[in-house]
Formats: C-alpha cells, sequence, structure tokens
C-alpha cells in the first residue's frame, strides 16, 4: 500500500510566479490536509478537504492560496503570485474514509519551495 | 488557542543515553487525542504514536516509551540507549476540532541530535 504522494518534491519559482502542488493521499483514504512548515518552525494546518469539498480552510491566506480535491486525481495546493514568504515545506496528510474522531494523519514526504 | 509546547527547542546527547523529550498541551476538550511525529534529516514526517485521553497508560514500543500524564497535561517521549539514527525533529500533536473542522496543531518541534 504506498503512502501518501507528493510532487515535486522541490520546486523552485521566482516572485510572480504561480506554484502547483499535487498530493495523492493513501488509497482508502479520502480525507485530505495541507500543512505547512516554515524554517525553524513546527507544522501549522492550512486546509482540510474531502471530495470536491473544502471542509476548513481556516488556516489558508485568503489571497493567492487555494486548495482543492476533485472527484478524480489528485489534491492540488495553488499559490498564486509567489513571495519570498511563501518559501517553505508543504505537506500533505490523509486519513481513512471510514474513521473516526481523532484518527491519524499519514503525511507525504513534502514539497520544498523556494522562492527566488 | 489551546497549543502544544515543547520547551525544549534543541536536545544533544552521547549515544547509548536515555532521553526524555517533553511535551505539555493545553485543551477544553474531556476527549481528545495526542500524537508524536518524527521528522528525520531527510524531511519527511514518519507517524510514531497516537493516544487517546481515555487510555492512560504508559505506552513501550522498543526504545520508545510515553508517559501521559493528565494531570499535569503533559505527554512526554523517552528514547532508551539512543543510537545515531534517532537524531531528528521530534513533533508533538494535538487533534482539535475547534470551529468543527479536524486539524492537527503542532508544537514547534525538539531537535534531537544523538552523537556517537
Amino acid at each position: 500500500n504506498a503512502g501518501v504522494m507528493q510532487n515535486p518534491r522541490h520546486l523552485v519559482r521566482r516572485r510572480g510566479q504561480e506554484a502547483r502542488l499535487r498530493c495523492s493521499p493513501m488509497k482508502g483514504h479520502s480525507h485530505v490536509y495541507w500543512y505547512r512548515q516554515l524554517p525553524e518552525e513546527g507544522l501549522k494546518f492550512m486546509v482540510y478537504l474531502q471530495k470536491e469539498n473544502i471542509i476548513d480552510e481556516s488556516g489558508m491566506p485568503k489571497e493567492r492560496f487555494s486548495a482543492e480535491f476533485p472527484k478524480e486525481g489528485p489534491s492540488i495546493l495553488r499559490i498564486q503570485q509567489v513571495v519570498r514568504g511563501d518559501s517553505a515545506a508543504y505537506f500533505c496528510a490523509s486519513s481513512p474514509e471510514d474513521r473516526g474522531i481523532g484518527e491519524t494523519q499519514y503525511f507525504g514526504p513534502g514539497t520544498r519551495l523556494l522562492v527566488l | 488557542a489551546q497549543k502544544v509546547t515543547q520547551a525544549q527547542t534543541e536536545i544533544s546527547v552521547v549515544e547509548k543515553e536515555d532521553v526524555t523529550l517533553d511535551c505539555v498541551y493545553e485543551t477544553r476538550d474531556t476527549t481528545y487525542y495526542l500524537f508524536w511525529y518524527k521528522q528525520p534529516p531527510s524531511g519527511e514526517l514518519v507517524f510514531l504514536i497516537r493516544r487517546n485521553s481515555f487510555d492512560e497508560q504508559n505506552e513501550i514500543s522498543g526504545r520508545y516509551s510515553w508517559n501521559f500524564q493528565k494531570s499535569t497535561s503533559s505527554f512526554n517521549f523517552t528514547i532508551t540507549a539512543s543510537q545515531v539514527v534517532d537524531s531528528a525533529v521530534y513533533f508533538c500533536a494535538r487533534y482539535s476540532t475547534q470551529g468543527g473542522s479536524e486539524k492537527l496543531v503542532f508544537g514547534k518541534g525538539t531537535k534531537l541530535t544523538v552523537n556517537p
């Protein structure tokens, strides 16, 4: 059973460009979470999605950031017009479709975004 | 906000020493879940343990053990006979349903260096 997949693992963008980060959850998982890790910091929640629905985007900046989890295909975190402060590691996690409260979230390897 | 505090920013030990990583959490919930994750130098996040608030039994897994104390709101992690491969950043996290969503609230992590 493959784990959570994220690509690319490393992404370099110049200021003003767009960054697209992809996440494929574990098989049988339909809940996806995105977290951001700034240098020397812990992980901060950004957004929680289920298939075709955004459940909670309270941790995501209101501008330039968006996320989706379509019926088919991976979840996408999109950052438009990137700025240097967006440089961070972005982690995706997933949890099972049939799960109880407090279910474990399993993380992907992360995407390291560097904005020049 | 209900925080997770890892007061130790960095710890350095010599191989074979025992080391304890502290974690103190805040919560108003009667039912809650706590987690530890490991982030080795390669950068991925590895799940270590999930503990619910009903179960105050300490847990042991090989050289790893966890001490859950509700009275002091602590969930400490001990590595016995540390090895160089234990060098990593360790994160404690609390599951939160604040706002009707589901997310993990992480501490800032403790960087453990095990020297040969």
